[in-house]
């Protein structure tokens, strides 16, 4: 059973268009995060989102918290090719009250186009 | 700064064969954790362990054991290898609070045949 279902699984797009990545629950978690990852790499942490309804940006990526802390989203406008990579979101369990225990979704593989 | 290290990157083995995928960090993180990944999978918890001598098992620990003797060392082993073992192993680490990010090792490609 996936507790974090992420869509869509493959994104290829042009140069310059809008796309939107969902990660969805039926669980609450006590935070979200968004890793991307290149191949022959680890995923590296893009933003950390905590609050229910939070919005955060990074240059051309706006990640948002769902109210009740079981969805988040990303953004990116006008992608660029340097934008290509796998996008993990990972929703965070307490771990005796001191730490967290992730839930990673699937995973969503975006090609940019030039 | 290193970081997370993991050895070695690539690895093939015969079924029923062993062996012990090694995981260092130098950031005096407390947690420590092992992953596999998988196509179209995201990343499975294998264990993990929140400080030296102190282990439990994630969502996918079967065929697998670990120990955690310092803070700095995590190694992962395999004792009867399978093909379903085939995959990308990540090591992570972070520190012992809430909302912290993980950091993580370039991954062992590991192929059981």
């Amino acid at each position: 059973t996936q507790l974090l279902e992420q869509s869509p699984q493959f994104l290829s797009i042009q140069e310059g268009e809008n796309l939107t990545v969902y990660c969805n629950s039926s669980s609450v978690f006590s935070s979200l995060q968004w890793y991307r990852q290149e191949p022959g790499e680890g995923p590296v942490l893009l933003v950390t989102v905590v609050t229910g309804g939070e919005v955060k940006k990074l240059k051309r990526l706006t990640f948002q918290f769902g109210d009740a802390r079981k969805d988040s989203s990303l953004h990116i406008t006008a992608a660029q090719p340097g934008d290509t990579g796998l996008y993990l979101c990972a929703g965070e369990r307490e771990l005796y009250n001191q730490g967290g225990k992730l839930i990673f979704g699937q995973g969503t593989e975006l090609s940019v186009k030039p | 700064n290193a970081g997370v290290t993991q050895t070695p990157k690539f690895r093939i083995l015969k079924i029923g064969q062993s062996m012990t995928l090694q995981c260092t960090q130098d950031m005096n993180h407390n947690y420590m954790y092992w992953y596999r990944q998988d196509p179209g999978m995201g990343l499975k918890l294998i264990y993990y362990s929140v400080g030296a001598g102190i282990t439990d098992k994630g969502e996918v620990p079967n065929g697998y054991n670990v120990s955690r003797s310092t803070t700095e060392d995590f190694p992962l082993r395999l004792e009867l290898a399978a093909p379903s073992q085939t995959s990308v192993y990540f090591c992570a680490s972070s520190y012992h609070r809430s909302n912290q990010p993980q950091h993580f090792g370039d991954g062992t490609r590991l192929s059981i045949l």
